[in-house]
Formats: C-alpha cells, structure tokens, sequence
C-alpha cells in the first residue's frame, strides 16, 4: 500500500534560518504530493502541491520538487520567521475515484527570535 | 467562503455516549472524508464517501457510523463513545476522481470520559 515518511521533530530553528524537512514516500501508481500546514488550534491548510515528476510546488517562500527516482517531496525554505512555527505534513493522493490522501506523521516546527 | 464547516468545535463525553459529528461542504465536491488526528500518528482515514448514498470505510472505522443522504452533508456517528475515540476529528472534501488536494475543516476535539 502506499505510505509516506516525514522526518520526526520537533526541529526547532533560529529565525532567517534554512529549513529542509524530509519525506519520502511509497505508492503503486503516479500519485500527487502535498504538503500540509497546520497552525497551532487551527485545521490543515494546503501550503503546496506536485501533480508529476519534476514538477515544483511553491507558496510563501516554501518550495517542493517531486522527484520520481528518489521518491522524495522535501520541503524548503530559505529563510524561516517566527509565524511559520506550526506542524508541516507531507501527503500523497493516488489515481482512482475513491483514492484517500495518505499522511506521514507530521513535523514540529519552531522558529526562534 | 463557508467551504466545510464542522460542529461541534468542541464535545465532552462520558463513555457509552453517542453523539454525532456534522460536517457541511458548500462546494459541490463528490468526495468527503472523516480523519482522526492523534499525536504521533498524523491523519488517519476513518470513512469516506464518493456521492450521495455511497460510503466506505477506511483505516480506522470501528466504532463510528456514516451517511450521505445528500451532496452537501457527511455526519459522523459515534455509536458508544470509548476513552480510545479521545481525538481530533477532520472532516475534508474534494473533487472525486481526481488526484486533487482535499479540503479540511477545522476540527472537532472530542474528549471521551
């Protein structure tokens, strides 16, 4: 079955900073790759997405490239501030009507002043 | 931009309670979904539907109850409510049949006694 694995946190980080958080996954088809953001007391929020290889995500500073041969979707950031604290999840949705997205477990971020 | 509204915000329940959760969506999407958010776990897949009249069940389905009697509407039921069933419950929506990003509510904490 499909199944995606995000570095564990909490990862914690100085303001102006570089982030890299790291996921793979594992699916049977061409599944599309997302990465979720989560805001503390909040619902998740789409931050990006990649519908094919090579394909970059991109939104507010946040980048993604879905690469097929190492089946990798990190996430980054050059340079992090304080209101992008939150838990950042990675998650994969594969072809077919009733297709579930498939979550990794999630990573803590916080930035520090 | 209502987009999917979930209530309660907020329940305390004593075990061997029912109760159910509601979750509107305002965008004419065919797929919804009910998650379970615990910590260490990310996102699990309780229930889904496709349409009106179709559900199905996902990773983790005992002991809740769907239905959808119309496009707009997918309430989760909690038959007896456990301590285990203590969690944060997503309710998202999508388009159907396409690899696209699902749409999360808010969240309802449910705290089992």
């Amino acid at each position: 079955g499909n199944s995606v694995t995000q570095m564990e946190g909490p990862v914690t980080l100085s303001e102006e900073a570089f982030l890299t958080i790291n996921c793979t996954y594992t699916a049977t088809g061409y599944p599309s790759l997302f990465w979720y953001v989560q805001y503390p007391g909040e619902g998740l929020q789409l931050l990006l997405k990649a519908t094919k290889a090579d394909d970059k995500g991109s939104n507010k500073g946040f980048e993604a490239t879905y690469r097929k041969e190492t089946t990798s979707f990190h996430l980054e950031k050059g340079s992090v501030q304080v209101s992008d604290s939150a838990v950042y999840f990675c998650a994969l949705r594969d072809t077919g009507t009733a297709s579930k997205l498939t979550f990794g477990t999630g990573t803590r971020l916080q930035v520090t002043l | 931009n209502a987009g999917v509204t979930q209530t309660p915000k907020f329940q305390v329940l004593k075990t061997g309670q029912s109760m159910t959760l509601q979750c509107a969506q305002d965008m004419n999407h065919e797929y919804m979904s009910w998650y379970r958010q615990d910590p260490g776990m990310g996102l699990r897949l309780i229930h889904y539907s496709v349409g009106a009249g179709i559900t199905d069940q996902g990773e983790v389905p005992n002991g809740y109850n769907v239905s959808r009697s119309t496009t707009e509407d997918f309430p989760l039921r909690l038959l007896s409510a456990a301590p285990s069933q203590t969690s944060v419950y997503f309710c998202a929506s999508s388009y159907a049949g396409v690899r696209g990003e699902l749409f999360f509510g808010e969240g309802s904490r449910l705290t089992v006694l």
